[in-house]
């Protein structure tokens, strides 16, 4: 079953602006991670935050957690036609398996 | 570092007929792997995931059935195919020896059309 839901479901955005995307989730999780999906293509892994991490950067990635409120923020800083894709969130549960929300569809205007 | 292949890349067949998806695994031994499938817009669902040879445990009772034949195979089958069935499948392993918790790598997926 999917535990991670990301809001919004799609965003269309100018290059250069940032993308903010949202997961929420339901149970305790041991990490929460972010991928990204190019159209037809397989997952790419983004990012991983610890449940005991509040926040964490790569690159233009920003990535926030709050475990009090079930809830991940993705944050895409000044954002390239490249970053066009689907983001998912997926969570960890302290089992072998991860669990994938539906996905946010970013498109990235010239 | 990990290398997933999975063949064919796409696949059109018939209602009722069989279906044989191969994923093999480069770079690692003994990894948990896993099936998933995407439906079109939609997220993953996981379906099958092993963590050894002849060990496959089913996450959705479905038309499908897993088999791991060798320590880096993984192989996802149907005896009669369903429309239901159509979507994009994804073979996945995780990152270095670790299996629960880590991040995954993704193979380039099959799309699959039940006509």
């Amino acid at each position: 079953s999917q535990q991670g839901e990301e809001d919004p479901q799609a965003l269309s955005i100018q290059e250069g602006e940032n993308a903010t995307m949202n997961c929420s989730y339901k149970t305790s999780i041991n990490n929460l991670q972010w991928y990204r999906q190019n159209s037809g293509r397989g997952l790419v892994h983004l990012i991983l935050i610890r449940s005991n991490e509040r926040e964490k950067h790569s690159g233009r990635l920003r990535v926030t957690l709050d475990t009090s409120k079930k809830s991940s923020s993705l944050l895409i800083t000044a954002s390239r036609a490249a970053d066009t894709a689907s983001y998912f969130c997926a969570t960890d549960a302290n089992d072998y398996k991860l669990s994938f929300g539906a996905g946010t569809t970013v498109t990235v205007r010239a | 570092s990990q290398t997933i292949h999975q063949w064919p890349a796409t696949l059109v067949q018939p209602v009722g007929s069989p279906l044989s998806l191969e994923c093999t695994v480069e770079g690692t031994s003994n990894p948990n792997l896993y099936w998933y499938r995407q439906a079109a817009g939609r997220g993953l669902q996981l379906l099958f995931y092993s963590v050894g040879i002849g060990q496959i445990s089913s996450e959705v009772p479905q038309n499908l059935s897993a088999s791991r034949p060798q320590d880096r195979q993984f192989i996802l089958s149907s005896k009669k195919l369903l429309l239901s069935d159509s979507g994009f499948y994804l073979c996945a392993c995780p990152k270095g020896v670790a299996g629960a918790g880590s991040e995954q790598y993704f193979g380039p997926g099959t799309r699959l059309t039940v006509t």
